[in-house]
């Protein structure tokens, strides 16, 4: 079975400060990875994914990803984090057969 | 439409009641899926449609979840008897096909009902 874990509920940063929200999966067939985010008071929206070829995957407001097979990880980084930023970010892992298995997601909350 | 719509926005109900939660994909979506997320936690999946079938309902919580999907569009997930355990945010989202990779697994999702049952 797949599983998802983000190791931080919480990651408290200050504006303009690096960040990173970890995710750790678990699976034994292929994988295609996803970061989503949920800003207060709106949906989800995909960040960005991993479906196949460069491990590295970026997203158009500055954050990246990285797809690691040995350590079966996907965290997620940014170099300098905005207010903008404060949401809360989930993880999600498919096997692509169809659903979406997520990690209990972190809230990252940016401050002045 | 432009996004996945979902109805009602809330819903309040009282336990033992039964509700009726609507979703409306993407148009031109063939895939369609159900997901709960509960204060706090993150998302479970519930059930998915390819069309008006249902390969993987393996989420659903009991026999007093059942969902429906027809004309390979809306599809209506409805709790029986409610209990205060169901109460969630209920989202619905949807991609071009299921099964696959590539953009075509790509899921988008609508703002959610909030169920609360008293």
């Amino acid at each position: 079975a797949q599983s998802v874990t983000q190791l931080d509920s919480q990651v408290p940063v200050f504006e303009e400060a690096p960040v990173e929200l970890r995710c750790n999966y678990s699976s034994s067939v292929s994988v295609y990875l996803f970061w989503y985010v949920q800003y207060p008071n709106q949906g989800l929206q995909l960040l960005l994914k991993y479906l196949s070829g460069s491990t590295l995957v970026e997203s158009i407001n500055g954050f990246e990803a990285e797809f690691n097979k040995s350590q079966t990880s996907f965290h997620l980084r940014k170099p300098s984090v905005h207010i903008s930023d404060t949401a809360e970010y989930f993880c999600a892992v498919s096997d692509g057969r169809g659903k979406l298995i997520f990690g209990q997601g972190t809230e990252l909350s940016v401050k002045p | 439409g432009a996004g996945v719509s979902q109805s009602p926005s809330n819903k309040v109900t009282e336990k033992g009641k039964d509700v009726e939660l609507r979703c409306d994909p993407i148009s031109g979506h063939t895939a369609l899926y159900w997901y709960r997320q509960r204060l706090g936690q993150g998302l479970e999946f519930l059930i998915y449609f390819q069309g008006n079938s249902a390969p993987d309902k393996s989420g659903l919580p009991s026999d007093r979840f059942s969902a429906e999907r027809t004309g390979g569009s809306v599809s209506t997930l409805t709790i029986q008897r409610t209990q205060q355990e169901d109460s969630a945010v209920y989202l619905c989202a949807s991609s071009l096909l299921a099964g696959t990779s590539g953009r075509a697994n790509e899921q988008f999702f609508g703002p959610g009902t909030r169920l609360t049952v008293l």
